[in-house]
């Protein structure tokens, strides 16, 4: 089945520098992957939309200038916390879909990154 | 807007028993995905039911989906230790060849007692 890798699981950061988050799809294509946010004890919401070549599309109330999205390959899209603060602590998690055959509907979602900002 | 609220936000049952959790949404939809996520851990896919169907089964699992009501239910049979986590139904709009991003419930809490 479809697979998608998140790395890394967890990081912990000072207040004011920037982490990466990785995506990959591994045995499929994924044109278009998916970050969202969770708060503790709280749902999932779509932060952004990761187009492969093309600019991410954000969801409203989301700053692009803090949550950059790169989508450079067919497998791989990353998401960087720039200038983080502790309010940006929170699990991020990224899914993506393989439309390859039609053979598989529901999202695939990598395992998720708990960001701590100290 | 908050699409997809669950109820009960928690449930607790004993082993063996069955297990109803329900979401309605706001939107037209062209399908609703249900998850599990276990404990600070990425989401896992359970069951994907079509706007156009009303029931689903999978395994354990049964799906319905009431499109007037905009509601469906997820039960869980002969419930066991191990399917204790939290359940989110999911909804998507796309249609065709494209994939929009899935908008969650708040989602239930699941706990299965031994």
């Amino acid at each position: 089945g479809a697979v998608v890798s998140q790395h890394p699981s967890w990081v912990i950061c000072k207040s004011g520098t920037s982490v990466k988050i990785e995506c990959r799809s591994l045995d499929f294509q994924a044109t278009t992957m998916f970050w969202y946010r969770q708060f503790p004890k709280q749902s999932l919401m779509l932060m952004a939309t990761s187009n492969e070549g093309s600019k991410a599309t954000y969801e409203q109330g989301v700053e692009k200038d803090k949550f950059l999205i790169n989508h450079a390959s067919l497998t791989l899209s990353t998401l960087t916390v720039t200038s983080a603060h502790p309010e940006d602590s929170s699990f991020y998690i990224c899914s993506a879909r393989d439309l390859t055959g039609g053979r598989h509907y529901g999202y695939t979602f990598g395992s998720g990154t708990r960001l701590t900002v100290v | 807007s908050q699409q997809g609220e669950e109820d009960p936000q928690a449930l607790s049952i004993q082993e063996g028993e069955n297990a109803t959790m329900n979401c309605s949404y706001k939107t037209s939809i062209n399908n609703l995905q249900w998850y599990r996520q276990n404990s600070g851990r990425g989401l896992v896919h359970l069951i994907l039911i079509r706007s156009n169907e009303r029931e689903k089964h999978s395994g354990r699992l049964r799906v319905t989906l009431d499109t007037s009501k905009k509601s469906s239910s997820l039960l869980i049979t002969a419930s066991r230790a191990a399917d204790t986590a939290s359940y989110f139904c999911a909804t998507g709009t796309y249609s065709g060849g494209g994939a929009d991003g899935l908008t969650f419930g708040k989602g239930t809490h699941l706990i299965i007692q031994p």
